[in-house]
């Protein structure tokens, strides 16, 4: 049972483009978190949301509770953007960092 | 920018072997944490360690796996007779303060072990 799924798997865009990395989830949670892990294998924490929506910069995660789901945008994208975006999910428990975590997406940003 | 340290970047032993992966965490950091990924493979919570004591595990995190924080600084991993499907990245973690605070997670750069 993948309780946190993410899609596309693989996404390939033009620079410049607008990207959208989607996360559904079935359990209850009380955060989500979206990562970012580049080819040398290292993982950054980019957001994390309980509700609403974020912004840095070009990037904004926003969440639905209800609806189980979370997207990550990335507008104006670049070839650096090019990474594996990790959603994953708190899912209670004692340890706020017992998380959950999807498969990733494979996003590949072309000049 | 504060970070996580781990040490060695890359290990290759003899399956069997004992190993210890080190990290340092953020030095005002009070949550502790191990994951894995194995190549190709999504990321795996194994344990999570606060008050000197493991709050939390997996159930990958069987027997063969322990952790501690010797000297307040360091927090290691120890797998004490590696197996061929303990080939992995090791990542440790480590967030701040209760609350909204201990939901920011700070990852190093990772630990790989290959298991010959």
């Amino acid at each position: 049972k993948n309780e946190v799924e993410q899609s596309p798997q693989n996404l390939t865009a033009q620079e410049g483009e607008f990207i959208t990395i989607n996360c559904s989830y079935s359990v209850g949670i009380s955060a989500l978190h979206w990562l970012q892990q580049h080819p040398g294998g290292g993982i950054v924490s980019l957001f994390m949301l309980s509700s609403g929506k974020k912004k840095h910069g070009r990037l904004i995660a926003t969440i639905n509770i209800q609806e189980k789901h979370s997207s990550l945008h990335i507008t104006a994208s670049h070839p650096r953007d090019s990474a594996v975006y990790i959603c994953a999910v708190h899912a209670g428990g004692t340890s706020y960092g017992k998380l959950t975590f999807g498969q990733g997406t494979i996003l590949t940003v072309h000049p | 920018e504060p970070e996580v340290t781990q040490t060695p970047s890359h290990q290759v032993t003899q399956m069997g072997q004992e190993v210890i992966l080190r990290c340092v965490p953020i030095s005002n950091h009070l949550y502790f944490y191990w994951y894995r990924q194995i190549l190709g493979q999504k990321v795996e919570f194994l344990v999570s360690f606060y008050n000197n004591e493991i709050s939390e595990k997996s159930e990958i995190f069987d027997d063969q796996f322990s952790v501690e924080r010797p000297d307040g600084s360091n927090f290691t991993l120890k797998i004490r007779s590696t197996k061929l499907e303990d080939s992995a990245m090791y990542f440790c973690a480590s967030s701040g303060l209760a609350g909204a605070g201990a939901n920011v997670l700070t990852f190093g750069a990772g630990s790989r072990l290959t298991v010959l």
